[in-house]
């Protein structure tokens, strides 16, 4: 079975600071991960993948996040804060090529402080 | 490209009716698939179907039920429906050889 934990469901930082918003996953089988970000009232907006190519996945709006095998991880990262990344950010995990069945992490609202 | 399209954007209905949504699929897209968001369940898969056929279906009640028709667009149905099934609905499509599925606005279901 597969599984997605991201840890805080709330997250603060100051503009400019560093944003690092943490996913663990659970699976018997070699994931493809996924960080989605959903604006209010909207949608949800993929952010990067990571397919078993490069562990280090470069996103848009300046996010990336590394693959980890040893530490299941898969954590989120932008540099520096900028007021319009306040959203929700989810994390999500599935068995790859051929479905779409994705099973999502419960979230993390990230705040952004001037 | 026109993104995934969801109709209507919001619903209210009463408890016991039943509801038809809708989402059609960017263009040339084969797959589409479901989800519910709710504040307490968070995300939830619903379905999944390509070419017609469901390939997947979430831990659901059978009050929720769905269909893809031969141009893609695909609609999912609630019966009975219960203060419970309010929540955001959304849909993603994708053209069946990727990884990664797009999503719609979705629609918000409001049971009253």
């Amino acid at each position: 079975a597969q599984s997605v934990t991201q840890l805080g469901s709330h997250v603060s930082v100051s503009e400019g600071a560093l944003v690092l918003l943490r996913c663990n996953y659970s699976s018997s089988v070699p994931p493809y991960l996924f960080w989605y970000v959903q604006y209010p009232n909207q949608g949800l907006q993929l952010l990067l993948k990571y397919t078993s190519a490069a562990t280090l996945v470069k996103g848009i709006n300046g996010f990336e996040a590394e693959f980890k095998k040893s530490e299941t991880s898969f954590h989120l990262t932008k540099p520096s804060a900028h007021m319009s990344d306040a959203a929700e950010y989810f994390c999500a995990v599935s068995r790859g090529r051929g479905t779409y069945k994705y099973i999502f992490g419960t979230g993390t609202r990230l705040k952004v402080l001037a | 490209k026109a993104g995934v399209t969801q109709t209507p954007r919001y619903l209210i209905k009463t408890r016991g009716q039943q509801v038809t949504l809708s989402c059609s699929p960017i263009s040339g897209h084969r797959s589409v698939s479901w989800y519910q968001q709710t504040p307490g369940q968070g995300l939830q898969f619903l379905f999944e179907y390509f070419s017609e056929t469901q390939r997947n279906k979430g831990n659901f009640p059978g009050r929720f039920s769905g269909r893809q028709f031969s141009n893609s667009r695909s609609e999912m149905n609630v019966s009975t429906l219960e203060l419970g099934d309010s929540a955001l609905y959304l849909c993603a499509s994708s053209p069946g050889l990727s990884t990664e599925a797009f999503f719609g606005q979705g629609t918000r279901l409001t049971v009253v």
